[in-house]
């Protein structure tokens, strides 16, 4: 079966740059998409398709996918983007596959 | 606006049976496939099943294969979930999440959810 990792934690300093990753088995041959989940509320779609934003997402939010290795980038980390970040993938063997989530704190 | 609203949670005890719902308003319901998907206390998200806009296609997680059954009504614009022969690591958040993405032979590799109902609370405990 397919597995997505991700570091428990990431932080980072109000204003600088979060980086958020996720690996995978050439993952990079995958459709990777990212979500937010703050204290108590639902997930939000945040990018799709690896580097696209659904409307409403600020442009601070981006991402990128080669290798074995996607990556979700916060530019200028606000206080309110304190939350967890889900990627998940489509994998023909598994089905829908969640990585196991990175709490990002913004000091 | 497009809105989710799940139903249906509560305690029951190991063994037992429990159908969740979820309410779909602001979009052609049936022209979407459907998901369900699960979050332990403290824990990760985790994929449940999804079906097809026709209810013809239906995949299943592994964990849950055998005891649960996803469905449908596209006349009354709902999902549904049986669970049956829940077990204390059912005990979990559900979300019900419109799915985006063309599938195509099975083949889906482009699914992702959103948006997201609020969820609703299962406790599997005696």
């Amino acid at each position: 079966s397919y597995e997505l990792t991700q570091p428990l934690s990431v932080s980072v300093a109000l204003g600088q740059t979060a980086r958020i990753t996720c690996g995978g088995n050439n993952i990079g041959s995958k459709n990777v998409h990212w979500y937010q989940q703050k204290p108590g509320q639902a997930p939000v779609l945040v990018i799709y398709r690896d580097s696209n934003r659904p409307s409403g997402i600020p442009e601070r939010f981006s991402g990128s996918n080669s290798g074995n290795t996607a990556t979700l980038t916060i530019s200028r980390a606000q206080a309110g983007d304190e939350a967890d970040y889900y990627c998940q993938v489509w994998d023909s063997s598994t089905a829908v596959v969640f990585g196991g989530g990175t709490k990002l704190t913004v000091l | 606006q497009v809105q989710l609203v799940e139903s249906g949670g509560g305690l029951v005890k190991p063994g037992g049976s429990l159908r969740l719902s979820c309410a779909a308003s602001g979009f052609t319901f049936s022209d979407y496939y459907m998901s369900w998907i699960r979050q332990a206390p403290g824990k990760g998200l985790e994929w449940v099943s999804y079906i097809s806009s026709s209810g013809s296609t239906i995949y299943y997680a592994d964990s849950v294969k055998g005891r649960f059954t996803i469905s449908r009504d596209n006349a009354k614009n709902s999902l549904y979930l049986q669970m049956n022969s829940l077990r204390a690591e059912d005990t979990a958040v559900y979300y019900c999440a419109r799915v985006e993405g063309d599938c195509s032979g099975g083949s889906c590799p482009f699914m992702r959810f959103d948006p997201w109902g609020q969820g609703t609370l299962v406790t599997v405990s005696s």
